[in-house]
């Protein structure tokens, strides 16, 4: 069965302290995997598309990597507007599987 | 382009009413996606379409929920017999004409069953 599933659920972090966010997906056919950033009572807004074991992308404070079995988000130096819910999807053509997310607050 | 559009933002209604919403994509894009998040969950798949055919449907959606994208522009997510189970974000996100790249979404439209 396609899946998806992220950890931690929530994650608090003081500003400036680095942490890493996991995604594990087991799909059959992975055709992309998709990371968004979501704030309360809004839609997903899109973060990186990544498409083969290995490839990294980086956007301000933000690094996703991927591997045949997972990804990561990196946070470095978080600082407090970029608290919010990170979800992560596999596109396998037809269907987007979304994990439920991990919830995070940046303290000032 | 304004991006996905959704109407209505909040709905607010009565056991055993029917809702309807309305999603329009951005333009050029052929493939349209219904999703429904809960508190506390991510999106969870309903359905979608490649220009007016609907080429995919959920297992787990009911037969009261219905959904039409007539001439392959806008879609419309039908629920009748509304239940409290049904309160939910309803999302709906588009994807550009070769079906790869992001989904982009909408802001959602809020459903409350009393």
């Amino acid at each position: 069965e396609d899946q998806v599933t992220q950890s931690p659920e929530a994650l608090r972090l003081q500003e400036g302290e680095s942490s890493s966010l996991n995604c594990s997906y087991t799909v059959s056919g992975l055709r992309g995997l998709f990371w968004y950033r979501q704030d309360p009572g809004k839609g997903p807004e899109f973060l990186f598309t990544l498409y083969s074991a290995g490839e990294e992308k980086e956007k301000e404070r933000l690094k996703a990597t991927l591997t045949k079995k997972e990804s990561f988000l990196h946070i470095t130096a978080p600082k407090p507007e970029d608290s919010a819910t990170y979800l992560c999807a596999a596109d396998t053509g037809n269907q987007f599987y979304f994990g439920t997310g991990t919830s995070l607050t940046v303290i000032p | 382009d304004t991006g996905v559009s959704q109407n209505p933002r909040h709905k607010i209604t009565k056991r055993g009413q029917n809702v309807t919403f309305r999603c329009d994509p951005i333009s050029e894009h052929n493939r349209l996606y219904w999703y429904r998040q809960t508190l506390g969950q991510g999106p969870e798949f309903l359905t979608y379409f490649q220009n007016e055919a609907q080429l995919e449907k959920s297992r787990l959606l009911s037969d009261r929920f219905s959904a039409e994208r007539p001439k392959g522009s806008f879609s419309t997510l039908e629920i009748q017999r509304t239940e409290q189970g049904d309160s939910a974000m309803y999302l709906c996100a588009s994807r550009s004409l070769g079906n790869t790249g992001e989904l982009f979404f909408g802001e959602g439209s809020r459903l409350t069953v009393l």
